[in-house]
């Protein structure tokens, strides 16, 4: 099984905005709604950001948001900050219990 | 505190085999599907198994079917992972992970694996 497809590298400066997207089949991101977004800072523990597409749990800033449009999601950070450097991930169910992840982004905050 | 903490972890040969596990804490165990997630070295995410609150239904990635074996004790509060057969393309940092419904809020901080002779 494929990973989905995520851009390798995203950059942008402080106080601008970065979207990241996520593709998928129609039997993957297409398919459901149950698409997540985890921040990962190498060497700790992944968070996360978003799901269901385009939930937001407690304590994320709303800076961080999520949407999914056919086969692709997208995640959108608004108002960079140096600590949102890291790599993110994407990730959905695609039924038969399993689970795929995109192949992850590097956000670069210049 | 809101935690899971992996061990067991470490440098086996491949064919071997190894048993992690992953302690829960500051949370109802039992009432959370747990899975198994893994990172191999320079790559992405990769889903690894499933098991259900109970421990009735359990899933695995095809990578890993035959040769990994997913339990949990709610008793002790503690999520296991067989692994066996080990390949070269099994090293990874394994994450325990907390799902409460269709995706993961709480990842442990990871255990290395490294399958080498």
């Amino acid at each position: 099984q494929s990973a989905l497809t995520q851009p390798r590298s995203v950059s942008g400066s402080p106080t601008q905005s970065v979207t990241i997207s996520c593709t998928g089949t129609n039997s993957e991101t297409g398919g459901y709604n149950f698409v997540s977004w985890y921040q990962h800072h190498p060497g700790k523990a992944p968070q996360l950001l978003i799901y269901d597409a385009s939930k937001r749990p407690l304590g994320v800033p709303d800076r961080f948001s999520g949407s999914k449009s056919g086969n692709t999601a997208s995640l959108t950070i608004s108002g960079l900050q140096a600590e949102d450097e890291a790599d993110y991930y994407c990730c959905s169910y695609t039924g038969s219990y399993s689970w795929v992840f995109g192949g992850g982004t590097k956000l670069t905050v210049l | 505190e809101v935690q899971l903490v992996e061990s067991g972890g470490g440098l086996v040969q491949p064919g071997g085999s190894l048993r992690l596990a992953c302690a829960a804490s500051g949370f109802t165990f039992s009432s959370y599907e747990m899975n198994w997630v893994r990172q191999p070295p320079g790559k992405g995410l990769q889903w690894v198994s499933y098991i259900s609150t109970g421990g009735t239904s359990i899933y695995y990635a095809d990578s890993v079917k035959g040769r990994f074996i997913i339990s949990r004790d709610n008793a002790k509060n503690l999520l296991y992972l067989q692994i066996n057969s080990l390949r070269d393309e099994d090293t990874a940092v394994y994450y325990c992970a907390r799902e409460p419904g269709g995706y993961v809020d709480l990842w442990g901080q990871g255990i290395l694996v490294t399958v080498s002779s």
